[in-house]
């Protein structure tokens, strides 16, 4: 079965920095790959998803990611962090054509500093 | 426009109770899906159905039932027997490949 790990649990940045966000996956093809962001007492908000094709995927708010097969990575980024992006940040992996088997992260909590 | 509406925002349970958990939707999604997340854990599927009147069992699906009487509507009891539900709960639906829309959560706590 599929796995997913988010090796930070915790990042802090300042306020116009960037960001890079890690996101680990175990699966023996090419998954599906997702990224969601969740704010305080909230759902999960899709941020963007790698279904094949280009491996560099642009989403909401200015977030892309990055599919690297050879790390087996699929790590978020984004030029220039704004004190609303202060959230819980989920990556996701599924097979190809099985919504049904999502996997999630545990989650990177990110913090922005003034 | 349409989403996931889930109710209450906040439930309390006393020890020994049934309490069921709301989930409609209006975005014709075919399926639904029940997660359960606790600080640090990531989220952990429950139940899910793909068509009415058919649910699969989750990863942790003891301690709780599902029905899919409507296209619309998945709710979740969690029952009696579910040792810990304090957590928080999550519904989301998909078609397809799409990724998932997400309700904006039950918190339920045992009291």
């Amino acid at each position: 079965a599929q796995s997913v790990t988010q090796p930070d649990i915790h990042i802090t940045v300042s306020e116009g920095a960037s960001l890079e966000l890690r996101c680990n996956y175990s699966y023996g093809a090419t998954p599906y790959l997702f990224w969601y962001v969740q704010s305080p007492g909230q759902g999960l908000q899709l941020l963007l998803k790698y279904f094949s094709g280009d491996t560099l995927v642009q989403g909401i708010k200015g977030f892309e990611a990055e599919f690297k097969r050879s790390q087996s990575s699929f790590n978020l980024r984004k030029p220039s962090v704004h004190w609303s992006d202060a959230a819980e940040y989920f990556c996701a992996v599924a097979p190809p054509y099985n919504n049904n088997d999502m996997r999630f992260g545990a989650g990177t909590r990110l913090t922005v500093k003034p | 426009d349409g989403g996931i509406t889930q109710s209450p925002k906040y439930l309390f349970r006393k020890e020994g109770q049934n309490v069921t958990l709301s989930c409609e939707q209006n975005l014709n999604h075919d399926a639904m899906y029940w997660y359960r997340q606790d600080p640090g854990q990531g989220l952990r599927l429950i139940y899910y159905s793909q068509i009415v009147n058919d649910f699969q069992k989750g990863d942790i699906a003891e301690g709780y039932s599902v029905s899919r009487e409507k296209k619309e509507s998945f709710p979740l009891t969690v029952t009696s027997a579910q040792k810990n539900p304090t957590a928080f709960y999550l519904c989301a639906s998909t078609m397809g490949g799409s990724g998932y829309t997400f309700g904006s959560g039950t918190r339920l706590t045992v009291v």
